[in-house]
């Protein structure tokens, strides 16, 4: 039973260029979180997701970034135009569901690198 | 104010001895509440998950809600060096689960 899988587990970017990082959640899951750490600091949430559907995207910036999670395939956060201060790791997280025992809890991926030179 | 504030450390306690973790928070409409342990240079797991007052014990970790006061904590027994961690408080007040910064633990052996 495969966990959340994350997709490159490291990238390198030149400024400009796009990156986009992939996240398959656990088998059952059917709801998406990514999350953004800097060095030393906590997790920021950027946006919760279901399957084709975006239910709350408060937390990501509004140029740039995008996210989607379609019918088929991985979930997908995609940064336009990388800037050096999008270097960070980008966690995502999966959960099976928001009502009764274990309601909420989350499941980390792996988290995807990203080194924007 | 912050949406889930902890204190940052570093907390330093020797090996055996119990680490206190504490943890507020803002939203009075919040329901679940989470610690997780995150390793350096690794993603966080799940230690504790509590839904109700009270305390709630697993193994050497017990967690402690308050709702009134709007306080979460997390008590460490018997520390050992492996449980040298950050630890986040988490906290879900609507659709999404809000992260406190961590705090750093070191247990010296």
């Amino acid at each position: 039973n495969a966990g959340v899988m994350q997709n490159p587990r490291h990238l390198v970017r030149r400024r400009g260029q796009e990156a986009r990082l992939r996240c398959s959640p656990m088998k059952g899951h059917s709801h998406v979180y990514w999350y953004r750490q800097l060095p030393e600091e906590g997790l920021k949430f950027m946006v919760y997701l279901q399957k084709e559907n975006i239910i709350d995207e408060s937390g990501m910036p509004k140029e740039r970034f995008s996210a989607e999670f379609p019918k088929e395939g991985p979930s997908i956060l995609r940064i336009q135009q990388v800037v050096r201060g999008d270097s960070a790791a980008y966690f995502c997280a999966s959960s099976q569901d928001r009502l009764g025992s274990g309601a909420n809890v989350l499941t980390f991926g792996a988290g995807s690198r990203l080194t924007v030179l | 104010q912050k949406e889930v504030e902890q204190n940052s450390g570093p907390l330093s306690v020797p090996e055996g001895a119990i680490a206190s973790l504490n943890c507020t928070y803002s939203d009075r409409g919040s329901q679940s509440f989470f610690w997780y342990r995150q390793y350096s240079g690794k993603s966080p797991e799940l230690i504790m998950s509590i839904y109700s007052n009270g305390d709630k014990e697993d193994g050497r970790f017990t967690a402690q809600l308050n709702k009134a006061s709007q306080y979460v904590s997390l008590l460490i027994r018997d520390s050992q060096p492996s449980d040298s961690a950050t630890y986040l408080c988490a906290v879900n007040p609507s659709f999404k689960t809000i992260f406190g910064a961590g705090t750093r633990l070191f247990v010296k052996a």
